[in-house]
């Protein structure tokens, strides 16, 4: 089965600062998606940014972008000038992208707090 | 678009008593999945469907626990009878597809107390 693991169960960091949120994973497929997502205190879960594993390149979504290592099973959360709007629990998840989705698995999470 | 909508937002309800979670997927997404987020254990799937069948039920915890789906807009998640160990957040999601390229879409959650 596979398993996310967050070995961070809290950051701080300065407004304005740059900070990055680990991530690793094990399976022993080789085509996935790997996902990070936002849970602020709304409690909505918001998409932030999606790898897939097939490729290289790391995403980029404005201030966020990953670092995705596939050999080390490591996708990483890279979040520049942080913004107290970024204040919120993130969960890295993982899903294997054959056929019969069987549900997204997520880790732990990391509490990211905003220090203004 | 108005996302996947879930109701109610919050429940109280007292131990023993019938518990009915509704979840409304976005349209034309065949797949909805139902999520439990607790402190101890994060976020784990209960159960998921496809075009409106369920497939695979085996993170349902017990017979007490019961989901639905009778037709593609609407869901839901029952439980009878209720226990304090019950209480979580409860999250609907959807997808448009298997593969989770698109990722998944979630309401609002619900967020369940028994007392």
């Amino acid at each position: 089965a596979q398993t996310v693991t967050q070995s961070q169960p809290e950051m701080s960091v300065q407004e304005a600062e740059t900070v990055t949120l680990s991530c690793t994973y094990d399976t022993s497929e080789s085509d996935y998606y790997l996902f990070w997502y936002k849970q602020p205190p709304s409690r909505q879960m918001i998409l932030v940014i999606r790898q897939e594993a097939y490729k290289q390149q790391n995403a980029t979504e404005n201030r966020f972008s990953v670092n995705f290592q596939k050999a080390a099973k490591s996708f990483s959360l890279k979040i520049s000038d942080s913004q107290l709007g970024d204040a919120a629990m993130y969960f890295c998840a993982y899903k294997w992208s054959g056929g019969g989705a069987d549900g997204l698995t997520f880790g732990k999470g990391t509490h990211l707090i905003i220090q203004p | 678009d108005a996302g996947v909508i879930q109701s109610p937002r919050h429940e109280v309800t007292e131990m023993g008593q019938e518990v009915t979670l509704r979840c409304k997927p976005i349209s034309g997404h065949d797949y909805l999945f139902w999520y439990r987020q607790t402190m101890m254990r994060g976020l784990e799937l209960l159960i998921y469907f496809n075009n409106n069948v369920p497939i695979d039920d085996s993170g349902m915890p017990e017979d007490r626990f019961s989901a639905k789906m009778p037709n593609a807009s609407f869901s839901t998640l029952k439980i009878q009878p209720s226990e304090p160990r019950d209480s979580a957040v409860y999250f609907c999601a959807s997808s448009p597809i298997s593969s989770g390229y698109y990722g998944y879409t979630f309401g609002s959650g619900t967020r369940l107390t028994v007392v």
